[in-house]
């Protein structure tokens, strides 16, 4: 079964309005939370890396005023899509990695973003 | 610097033919290596890894892959492809220490003809 869990898994939401998407790991604590953006037909671009009780880690060229990440607890992480525009539709992929052992990289389904 | 190529955009093959997928990467350190694969609208799930060990690693759904040190390739292969693995393939590598982003490819995109 899934052991990341995201939701939504789509939203539409009007320009100028924010939007949350929550990162869940089921089945392990993660100290660190990492969030995707794909455009369509392209691969996963690493947009941060999210660390649980301090402050994300932003690629460069991401506005972080822009793509608010809160990592509260060590099984949440949130990222909010600030005064959303049309262009900041996408789909957004968050994903954790179990620290004990060789664990690898588990997903969550995405979220598909539409901002109309 | 780190990355991770799959020559192959696209691919065709017939329901039942073998599949070999390409990934080279270029890794400084010991890398850990991922095939994953994307239905259209979904995340990522994982189909097989290699840490260490014997280079050629079996995965869930029939896929293996093969580790190849001194080609630095992880190519993805399956003997007989069915229509539902029709999907987006993605290869990538990560650092042998937790806690860090992973380098992917751009990914292959698999068709299956009936």
């Amino acid at each position: 079964g899934a052991v990341v869990s995201q939701h939504p898994s789509w939203v539409i939401c009007k320009s100028g309005t924010s939007v949350k998407i929550e990162c869940r790991s089921l089945d392990f604590q993660a100290t660190t939370m990492f969030w995707y953006r794909q455009f369509p037909k392209q691969s996963l671009m690493l947009m941060a890396t999210s660390n649980e009780g301090s402050k994300a880690t932003y690629e460069q060229g991401v506005e972080k005023d822009k793509f608010l990440i809160n990592h509260a607890s060590l099984t949440l992480s949130t990222l909010t899509v600030t005064s959303a525009h049309p262009e900041d539709s996408s789909f957004y992929i968050c994903s954790a990695r179990d620290p004990k052992g060789n664990s690898p990289l588990h997903f969550g389904n995405g979220t598909r973003l539409t901002v109309t | 610097a780190q990355s991770v190529t799959q020559p192959d955009i696209h691919i065709t093959v017939s329901e039942g033919a073998s599949l070999e997928l390409r990934c080279n990467y270029s890794y400084g350190a010991t890398p850990y290596l991922f095939w994953y694969v994307q239905s259209p609208g979904q995340g990522l799930q994982l189909l097989l890894k290699y840490f260490s060990g014997d280079t050629l690693v079996q995965g869930i759904k029939g896929f293996e892959a093969e580790f190849k040190r001194s080609q630095s390739s992880f190519n993805l292969r399956k003997p007989s492809v069915h229509w539902s693995d029709a999907a987006e393939y993605f290869c990538a590598v990560g650092p042998s220490n937790t806690g860090n982003q992973f380098y992917f490819g751009t990914g292959t995109s698999l068709t299956v003809i009936p």
